[in-house]
């Protein structure tokens, strides 16, 4: 049982760039999100999903975009990287109930020069 | 707003004392809390919630929380810490203003614990 795979696991991008991040997990979950990890800053969700074929932003959206075309993956895409995305990305993932915890991947961590 | 505060940056203690991690929370409606444990190079890991009853709330590695309503907190504690719990902490709580959907956490606490 794999749960929540992130790949890939480095990137480093010249300023421009553009690169899609994949998210699979195979726990039937409903919910996805992605999530970037910056020092001192906490989980700040960037998109989530809870449902397939739909999408919606969070807290920080811009400058990325999503798709959740399978129930099992959820994508995130940048068009055209900066230096400040640079940072670790996580996906996400939990059943419908809100009571229930997220499944985390190991995380991408993107450089941007 | 919703909001999750963790106002320690880090936290030290020697093996085999206690150690608390202090979390507290502003949301409106129930809380629904969480903690997780980050090792390095992985992702979020879930250790412990609270949604309703008890105010102590046991959890993995011999964690437990304790949810105070009045002060509107939601410590981390452990009796006897271990070398391996140093790691990056984080509180966490749903957020009721847009339907449950989301979780918000908080900056995130280090906890170093020396032999």
């Amino acid at each position: 049982n794999a749960g929540v795979t992130q790949t890939p696991k480095f990137r480093v991008l010249k300023t421009g760039q553009s690169m899609t991040l994949l998210c699979a997990q195979d726990m039937n979950h409903e919910y996805m999100y992605w999530y970037r990890q910056d020092p001192g800053m906490g989980l700040r969700l960037i998109h989530y999903s809870v449902g397939e074929g739909t999408t919606a932003k969070g807290e920080v959206p811009d400058g990325y975009n999503v798709s959740r075309l399978k129930k099992q993956n959820f994508l995130l895409g940048l068009e055209s990287a900066a230096p400040s995305q640079t940072s670790v990305y996580f996906c996400a993932s939990s059943y419908s109930d809100s009571n229930s915890p997220l499944h985390f991947g190991n995380g991408t961590r993107l450089t941007v020069t | 707003a919703q909001s999750v505060a963790q106002p320690e940056d880090q936290v030290n203690v020697a093996e085999g004392n206690p150690l608390t991690v202090k979390c507290t929370y502003s949301v409106s409606g129930n809380p629904y809390l969480f903690w997780y444990v980050q090792y390095p190079n992985r992702g979020l890991q879930f250790l412990l919630k609270y949604i309703t009853g008890d105010n102590l709330v046991k959890g993995s590695y011999g964690f437990e929380a304790e949810f105070n309503k009045s002060q509107t907190s939601f410590h981390l504690k452990k009796p006897s810490a271990l070398v391996s719990d140093s790691a990056l902490y984080f509180c966490a709580v749903r957020d009721w203003s847009t339907g449950g959907f989301k979780t918000i956490f908080g900056a995130g606490t280090r906890l170093f614990v020396k032999a």
